[in-house]
């Protein structure tokens, strides 16, 4: 049983260009979220999404950011025109459909991403 | 306010002895979740223990264990006889149930250095 896959694992581009993280969650999990992590800090809430549909977007930046998971294929984080301050490690987790507060997320490994 | 907070940036521990770090949480919710994730130096989140909010015992899984203590909001990790493997970074989180039951709250973490 796989575990939560993103890809790639590490990512880099130039100021301006468009970065795509790709998020697919673990067999039978429908819940997926998205968290940033800057250097030396913690994890930041992003997006919650389920299958077609955004849940609560309410850590996504207005601008730049948009984040899908369509009903097939992965998640999809899109970052457009990037800037420095994009770079971080972006972290995918997934839950099953009746996620209560005791159900742990499942994490992937990252994408880190390096805007030069 | 701040849903998790780690005080401590920065931890060391001998080898073989045991370490708390510490972890205190603010919820009005009745029903929360709370975990403890290591992520060494390769970047990955891995799970480490959960403690419920209804729970009477403390939560226990092997070397790790959670000392709850409900009234003061604190779900303190002790690693008991730490390995060199200890080493890493180690999050505080909570998830909620009736409110925001999707988001995982982090802390910013407390560095871990187990010396030989």
């Amino acid at each position: 049983n796989a575990g939560v896959m993103q890809n790639p694992r590490h990512l880099v581009r130039r100021r301006g260009q468009e970065a795509r993280l790709r998020c697919s969650p673990m067999k039978g999990h429908s819940h997926v979220y998205w968290y940033r992590q800057l250097p030396e800090e913690g994890l930041k809430f992003m997006v919650y999404l389920q299958k077609e549909n955004i849940i609560d977007e309410s850590g996504m930046p207005k601008e730049r950011f948009s984040a899908e998971f369509p009903k097939e294929g992965p998640s999809i984080l899109r970052i457009q025109q990037v800037v420095r301050g994009d770079s971080a490690a972006y972290f995918c987790a997934s839950s099953p459909l009746t996620a209560d507060s005791n159900t742990e997320a499942f994490f992937g490994q990252g994408t880190r991403l390096t805007v030069v | 306010a701040q849903k998790i907070t780690q005080t401590q940036p920065g931890m060391f521990v001998q080898e073989k002895e045991a370490v708390t770090l510490d972890c205190t949480y603010d919820t009005s919710d009745p029903s929360y979740g709370l975990f403890w994730y290591k992520q060494p130096s390769s970047g990955e989140m891995i799970f480490l223990i959960y403690q419920g909010s209804y729970d009477q015992q403390n939560a226990t899984e092997g070397r790790y264990s959670l000392n709850f203590q409900k009234a003061r909001k604190s779900a303190n990790l002790v690693i008991s006889a730490s390995q060199l493997g200890d080493s890493a970074m180690y999050f505080c989180a909570m998830r909620e149930s009736q409110y925001n039951f999707n988001k995982f709250y982090f802390g910013s973490g407390t560095k871990l250095n187990v010396k030989p």
